[in-house]
């Protein structure tokens, strides 16, 4: 069965930085892109970034854009999320997802991983 | 960015009873619509895909219509286990964008 695990949460100070990884198993990873998406606490739901199946193609939300760099291995099956200049509002329980058959709907959720950013 | 607009922000409603949701696009996104299922203190669950496409394991009576701006997620008979909130999101073009979400309470 499909499985994402997020990991590498925690408490951070501001201006420092985080890696997140996701390892997948359950599907041909190398063939789906894969999404970060947060949610602060007590709030809805906000895409961070997506990168493309073979690892060519990045984008991002303009809230995080040239601070998070998304990357793909495809021989570990593992995408990380490596956030610089993390900021209090980036404080969130961050999701990775798969995406869909060549559409960007998130049909399998990690159970996510906390990222707090508190002096 | 595409905004998504989700009415109401909140309903109540009992077992049995047939419930709607509606999400507006800002412009057209042809089919490109999804629903979410969030219970508290877990991920999202994909309901529906491209508009009304049910995904593999979701509840029959869940569907899904729309195309353009405009579209509805309908649950038919609501079930104890399907209190919980519900977001749409944009998959037209990135960014990504989702609604504001539906909490759906126990009346």
């Amino acid at each position: 069965q499909v499985q994402l695990v997020e990991s590498g949460g925690g408490v951070v100070q501001p201006g420092r930085s985080l890696r997140l990884s996701c390892a997948a198993s359950g599907f041909s990873f190398s063939n789906y892109g894969i999404h970060w998406v947060r949610q602060a606490p007590g709030k809805g739901l906000e895409w961070v970034a997506v990168i493309s199946y073979d690892g060519s193609n990045e984008y991002y939300a303009d809230a995080v854009k040239g601070r998070f760099t998304i990357s793909k291995d495809n021989s570990k099956n593992t995408v990380f999320l490596q956030m610089n200049s993390l900021r209090a509002e980036d404080t969130a329980v961050y999701y990775c997802a798969k995406g869909g058959n060549y559409q960007n709907y998130l049909d399998y959720w990690g159970q996510g991983t906390l990222v707090t950013v508190s002096s | 960015d595409i905004q998504m607009t989700q009415s109401p922000s909140s309903l109540s409603a009992s077992v049995g009873d047939r419930v709607t949701i509606t999400c507006r696009a800002s412009q057209s996104i042809n089919i490109y619509l999804n629903w979410y299922q969030q219970k508290p203190g877990k991920a999202p669950q994909l309901l529906i895909y491209t508009a009304s496409s049910l995904q593999s394991g979701a509840p029959s009576r869940f569907s899904g219509s729309g195309s353009g701006t405009d579209f509805i997620l309908t649950i038919s008979s609501l079930q104890p286990e399907d209190f919980a909130t519900y977001y749409c999101q944009q998959s037209y073009t990135t960014p990504l964008t989702f609604g504001g979400g539906t909490k759906v309470e126990i009346k």
